[in-house]
């Protein structure tokens, strides 16, 4: 168990659609990153967080959004929806008590229908 | 970030030391080399990381050469739960990076 939760597990939705997916970082970790990850393909980065800002930006598409709560949780939102967002998509957190060491979650699967 | 450079897959049997190479020969020295396994469809898991100095835990073993410019990461006995795709990262030490994920090795440990 890293200590970094993501919910849903799995997400079926329709074209056109917008999700939320969650995720809370290790106690203590101010980073909270997100990746995408299709089928068969590597991992993609998207977005960073560190305590609250956008720290650094991926290949993230406009339709996506992120944030990051003064709890330190963080939300992805994916809006209008297509085929091709259908995919894993992993958080990861990281902080100095883990000497900056990143931990990943065991993601969100999401359909897109 | 230096590059890194991994076989695209590997095998293994059951029960012997996995040895998965990783070549970074452009590492700078503040950099060190980190190693993570991402099992189908789980989340990559961290194994270890090193500086220069060899590196054990309870997972695995780190072998660094002396130029710093290759690695071993070694699983001792490997077990089927082994079977992963093997990343190799070189990144600065401390402070803000972004993990660039390769393709890494694909290692299979077989009966």
């Amino acid at each position: 168990d890293s200590g970094v939760t993501q919910t849903p597990k799995h997400l079926i939705t329709a074209t056109g659609q917008r999700v939320t997916l969650r995720c809370s970082p290790r106690s203590g970790d101010l980073s909270v990153y997100w990746y995408q990850q299709s089928l068969d393909q590597g991992l993609q980065f998207l977005i960073q967080y560190y305590n609250g800002e956008e720290r650094a930006k991926g290949n993230i598409l406009e339709r996506f959004s992120a944030q990051q709560f003064p709890d330190l949780h963080s939300e992805l939102n994916l809006s209008s929806l297509e085929l091709g967002d259908s995919a894993l998509y992993f958080c990861a957190s990281s902080g100095e008590v883990s000497g900056n060491t990143i931990y990943f979650g065991e993601g969100s699967w999401l359909t897109v229908v | 970030d230096a590059k890194t450079t991994q076989p695209p897959s590997m095998d293994c049997a059951e029960g012997r030391a996995a040895n998965l190479p990783c070549n970074h020969s452009t590492i700078s020295g503040n950099e060190y080399v980190y190693w993570y396994r991402q099992i189908h469809s789980q989340g990559p898991q961290y194994i270890i990381h090193g500086l220069k100095n060899n590196e054990t835990n309870e997972m695995a073993s780190l072998i660094i050469t002396e130029d710093r410019k290759s690695s071993t990461l070694i699983l001792p006995h490997a077990t089927l739960r082994d079977t992963a795709v093997y990343y190799c990262i070189v990144r600065v030490a401390g402070g803000s990076y972004i993990p660039t994920f390769g393709r890494g090795t694909s290692l299979i440990v077989h009966p």
